[in-house]
């Protein structure tokens, strides 16, 4: 079975610094990546994904993240954080129709 | 459109008592998952069904908890009897056919076993 690592379990930022999150996976046939947040108090929604094409994926808010098949990792970044971006950051791994999630990431973004 | 509701969005009950947590999916989902979040092992699939039969249920941790999908538009998952161990939040998602469809998740129950 397939599994998720993300490396940072709590990253602390100032307002305009660059984000980088990492994800790896495990997991050696054809895979769907995922990033999904969760603001406190709220439900998951979805950043962005992947399924194939260009490895480097834009989803919404200004967040990225590419897929680097080698190293088995689609790391999300984000050039300049906002307050707004304090939330938990997931990262999820389809293959066929069993998804799992990492453990997830808390941003905390200082104004 | 109506995301994936879920009810009830909070519960606190004895242990001992039985919990059913509700979901409604998005309209045309096909498949229908159940998650729960704990801060120590973060999110975990429990359970998920496809064309409301149970695909796969390994992730359901005992006996005492059960999932049903008696039609399209409605899932239960119930833990008899509840344990303080059981609190946590429970996610609701789902998703249309196709390989290239994202998972919507509902706002999840907070359930608290005291």
């Amino acid at each position: 079975a397939q599994s998720v690592s993300q490396h940072n379990h709590h990253v602390i930022l100032s307002e305009a610094a660059s984000l980088e999150l990492g994800c790896n996976y495990s997991y050696g046939g054809t895979v769907n990546l995922f990033w999904y947040v969760q603001y406190p108090g709220q439900h998951l929604q979805l950043l962005l994904k992947y399924f194939s094409g260009d490895p480097l994926v834009k989803g919404i808010k200004g967040f990225e993240a590419e897929f680097i098949k080698s190293k088995f990792s689609f790391n999300l970044r984000k050039p300049s954080v906002q307050w707004s971006d304090t939330a938990e950051y997931f990262c999820a791994v389809k293959a066929r129709n069993d998804m799992r999630f990492g453990a997830g990431t808390r941003l905390t973004v200082k104004p | 459109d109506a995301g994936v509701i879920q009810s009830p969005r909070h519960e606190v009950t004895e242990m001992g008592q039985e919990v059913t947590l509700r979901c409604k999916p998005i309209s045309g989902h096909d498949y229908l998952f159940w998650y729960r979040q704990t801060m120590m092992r973060g999110l975990e699939l429990l359970i998920y069904f496809n064309n409301n039969v149970p695909i796969d249920d390994s992730g359901m941790p005992e006996d005492r908890f059960s999932a049903k999908m008696p039609n399209a538009s409605f899932s239960t998952l119930k833990i008899q009897p509840s344990e303080p161990r059981d609190s946590a939040v429970y996610f609701c998602a789902s998703r249309g056919q196709g390989p290239n469809q994202p998972q919507h998740f509902g706002d999840g129950t907070r359930l608290s076993i005291l």
